[in-house]
Order: C-alpha cells, then structure tokens, then sequence
C-alpha cells in the first residue's frame, strides 16, 4: 500500500541553523501539507501546498519557513534560522485528486533544537 | 475559529469493554471529520473519515457517527482489546479551499488485559 515516508526520523540541530525536512507523498497525490506537534500540544497546520505554489499558511509559517517540491517526488521544508520553540514533531500529508479524501501523514520528524 | 475539543482526555477500561470517544467542534462549516490513531512517539493513522453529507462510517469494529448541525462525532469502539491501547486524535476539515485540518488534543486510551 502506497505510504508518505518522511526523513530524517530525528534530526537534533543548534538554534540558529537551518534545517530541512524531506517528505515524499504518495506518488499520484496532488495536495500537500506539513503540520508539528509540540509535545503535549494539538496538531496545528502549517502550510499547504498545489499546483507547485502555496495555496493557505498559518500564523505559525513565518518568513523563516519555505517549502519546496524540488523534483516532481519530493516535497521539502526548510527552517532557516532554528528557535528553541521550534522544537517538534513534524509531519507531512498528502491527498488524493479532491482536496476533501483522506489525508495520509507520513510517520514524521522529531525536530530538537538545542 | 473553528475549535475541536475532545472528552473525556484520558479513558482506562478493562479489556472487552465497548467505548465511546467524543468529540465537538464549534463551526459547524466543515467538509469532512477524520479520526486518527497516533501511538506514543509516533505517526498519525488515519482510521475513518465522514464527508459532512454523511452521518457515519464503520470500519471493523470502529464506528464513526457525524452531527454536523450540532457540532459533534463520536468514535464507537467495540470490544476493546489492549492493542487498542494509544491516542484518538479528531481532525476537522477546514470549509476554505485548502481543507487544512484543524485537531482537537485527543483521548489517551488505555485498554488492561
């Protein structure tokens, strides 16, 4: 069965650096979407993405943070200068040809910034 | 805003109990509703969705139920076993364009042997 896989599983990085994040949607989905969870808190929305540009960001998604879909497979998250309270578990999702089926998330990055 | 709330936030039943999670939502503008199943340190497993034109969807021995008009769904679980044990997250499709997901915090379940 087709699966989001997410890399890396854990990525520990020093406050101040970039970071990025790889997910690779299952392959004929045309939405994308990366959420965090901080420990202990809800699920929140941070970008979604179609036809190769943003289409909603959150508050949350500030100028520190970019996406990309570099090649057509893979679909990335960059923070570029990391804070403390970026610390998360990050997850990424993706959906069919209707925006409203099922989102399927990859098993996510524990993102800590030390 | 929309806001999802989920009760109770922690359940611990013995093992063959049928089980009701619940959880509210405060715009009633919604798409669909999605629960999902995430295990300590871990992924988010989708377990069903529910269009807003339907009123529910089963799915082994889960059963989702949608009242879109007063905000509510409920995740019907039967004859738990302790495999069950993890946390029900409840997930609302935004009425925007985008259909981001807008997440209440959960039921920790616990399921003893």
């Amino acid at each position: 069965e087709p699966e989001v896989t997410q890399t890396p599983s854990h990525q520990v990085t020093q406050m101040g650096q970039e970071v990025i994040l790889r997910c690779v949607p299952i392959s004929n989905h045309l939405y994308f979407y990366w959420y965090r969870q901080i420990l202990g808190q809800k699920v929140e929305f941070l970008v979604s993405f179609y036809n190769n540009e943003i289409s909603e960001k959150s508050e949350i998604f500030d100028d520190q943070f970019s996406v990309e879909r570099p090649d057509g497979s893979n679909f990335t998250l960059k923070i570029r200068s990391t804070k403390l309270e970026d610390s998360a578990m990050y997850f990424c999702a993706s959906s069919g040809r209707v925006s409203t089926d099922t989102q399927y998330f990859g098993p996510g990055t524990r993102l800590t910034v030390l | 805003k929309q806001e999802v709330t989920q009760i109770p936030a922690a359940l611990s039943v013995p093992e063959g109990e049928n089980l009701v999670l619940n959880c509210s939502f405060t715009d009633s503008a919604i798409y669909n509703l999605q629960w999902f199943r995430q295990d300590p340190g871990k992924g988010l497993t989708s377990l069903l969705l529910i269009q807003s034109s339907q009123r529910e969807q089963t799915s082994g021995r889960l059963n989702a139920s949608l009242d879109k008009s007063s905000g509510r769904s409920t995740l019907y679980i039967a004859a738990s076993q302790p495999g069950d044990s993890a946390t029900y997250l409840c997930a609302v499709s935004d009425a925007g364009n985008n259909r981001k997901l807008i997440w209440g915090l959960g039921t920790s379940l616990a399921v003893n042997p």
